[in-house]
């Protein structure tokens, strides 16, 4: 129950194109929904967030799904670069508990 | 602040040995967490501390690894004996309390157990 489930293990987009990536959760206490970014070398960072009141949150390019009553959410990157190859990782937690589950990670390359 | 500090950056040792991992959080972060990296099982808990004091270590794989926070600027991650399965890219990470927020990674080490 404990569980982030992410898919696709990898994905190749042509620039310019949308990538999307799902990840879909059982435990409904998790109420924090982060997507990690991680380069090559580097630890991940966190790239954007969202709670389960609200059904999609857009910061520039990027924009989060949730949909509550399936148990899950996905990560959208509109006209994609290729500096936006990496990769990405959901992450779910509980308030209180701190600690973040997060998915296997979904490794994303964009062909210019 | 210069971020999580990780050292060291790379470690390869021979199977057997004792190793040592080390974490320098962020200051003012009161929560620390050792996560391990692998292609196969990607991000995984290991074990996390608040104010220093270990709250979860139901992640770490068995005996052989062990975790310490002596103060609030510092956490090491000790293996031993260290096994070839262990190796791994092993991240620290830290953040505040009151709520879900942001973790900061450092940019881990990467053990190689030979």
């Amino acid at each position: 129950q404990q569980q982030v489930k992410q898919s696709p293990q990898s994905l190749i987009v042509q620039k310019g194109g949308i990538s999307i990536i799902n990840c879909a959760y059982e435990n409904t206490a998790f109420d924090y929904f982060p997507w990690y970014q991680q380069f090559p070398g580097k630890g991940p960072a966190l790239l954007i967030a969202i709670r389960p009141d609200v059904s999609e949150k857009k910061e520039g390019r990027f924009t989060i799904s949730f949909n509550k009553s399936a148990k899950q959410f996905s990560l959208h990157i509109m006209d994609s670069q290729p500096g936006d190859s990496a990769t990405y990782f959901c992450a779910a937690t509980t308030s209180g508990t701190y600690k973040y589950i997060f998915g296997t990670g979904t490794r994303l390359k964009v062909l210019a | 602040d210069a971020g999580v500090i990780q050292s060291p950056r790379h470690e390869v040792t021979e199977m057997g040995q004792e190793v040592t991992l080390r974490c320098k959080p962020i200051s003012g972060h009161d929560y620390l967490f050792w996560y391990r990296q692998t292609m196969m099982r990607g991000l995984e808990l290991l074990i996390y501390f608040n104010n220093n004091v270990p709250i979860d270590d139901s992640g770490m794989p068995e005996d052989r690894f062990s975790a310490k926070m002596p103060n609030a600027s510092f956490s090491t991650l000790k293996i031993q004996p260290s096994e070839p399965r262990d190796s791994a890219v092993y991240f620290c990470a830290s953040r505040v309390g009151g709520g879900p927020t942001e973790a900061f990674f450092g940019q881990g080490t990467r053990l190689t157990v030979v």
